[in-house]
């Protein structure tokens, strides 16, 4: 149990195009959606955190308005990465938690941004 | 200070050896404390999670909590080949509406 999907798994896209990336829940229901950003060998940055029906809380430093959250859903959450540029090449990586449960990780999304 | 601390290594160990992963913490107020390991490009797995103080088995790994000293371990038995991954420490006050703080991860190489 506890299996989280992420889709796609990589992407390539032109500066300044907009790319959208999915985590879902498979196998339970999700209140709580985390995504993190973590670049090569180093640790998970948490970017926000949303819960269901709600609007995301953003860390300090993660612009909101480029990176769009969305949890519509039990199941869902997006993540849009607008007008993506190319430090915005990274393996972002969504985890869901259920109540009183810890979290569990989806396998990552590749974005590299040309 | 970093809420936690993790020796990033690499480490490098002989297959068939224990492995020793640790992390340190300053927050007394966690009680949750959880084992990830990331194969690279890969998503983290979760591997152990323990609540409060004590020891936790699960096949050849082993988990321990002192919060006392503030201090949490993995052990890895036997280690194989496909241990060889990074294994992240992560804990939390509470696991409803509480975020998790996360060590930087320790690079661990099992060789053949």
């Amino acid at each position: 149990g506890a299996v989280v999907s992420q889709h796609p798994s990589w992407v390539i896209c032109k500066s300044g195009t907009s790319v959208k990336i999915e985590c879902r829940s498979l196998d339970f229901q999700a209140t709580t959606m985390f995504w993190y950003r973590q670049f090569p060998k180093q640790s998970l940055m948490l970017m926000a955190t949303s819960n269901e029906g709600s609007k995301a809380t953003y860390e300090q430093g993660v612009e909101k308005d480029k990176f769009l959250i969305n949890h519509a859903s039990l199941t869902l959450s997006t993540l849009t990465v607008t007008s993506a540029h190319p430090e915005d090449s990274s393996f972002y990586i969504c985890s869901a938690r259920s109540d009183r449960e810890t979290q569990y990780f989806g396998p990552g999304t590749r974005l590299l941004v040309l | 200070q970093k809420e936690v601390e993790q020796d990033p290594g690499p480490l490098s160990v002989p297959e068939g050896a224990i492995v020793s992963l640790n992390c340190t913490y300053s927050n007394s107020a966690f009680q949750y404390f959880m084992w990830y390991r990331q194969y690279s490009r890969k998503g983290p797995e979760l591997l152990m999670y323990t609540y409060s103080s004590g020891n936790k088995e699960d096949g050849r790994f082993t988990a321990q909590v002192d919060k006392s000293s503030k201090y949490i371990s993995l052990f890895i038995r036997d280690s194989q080949p496909s241990d060889s991954a990074t294994y992240l420490c992560a804990m939390s006050s509470g696991l409803t509406g509480n975020q998790f703080y996360f060590g930087t991860g320790t690079s661990l190489t099992v060789i053949p």
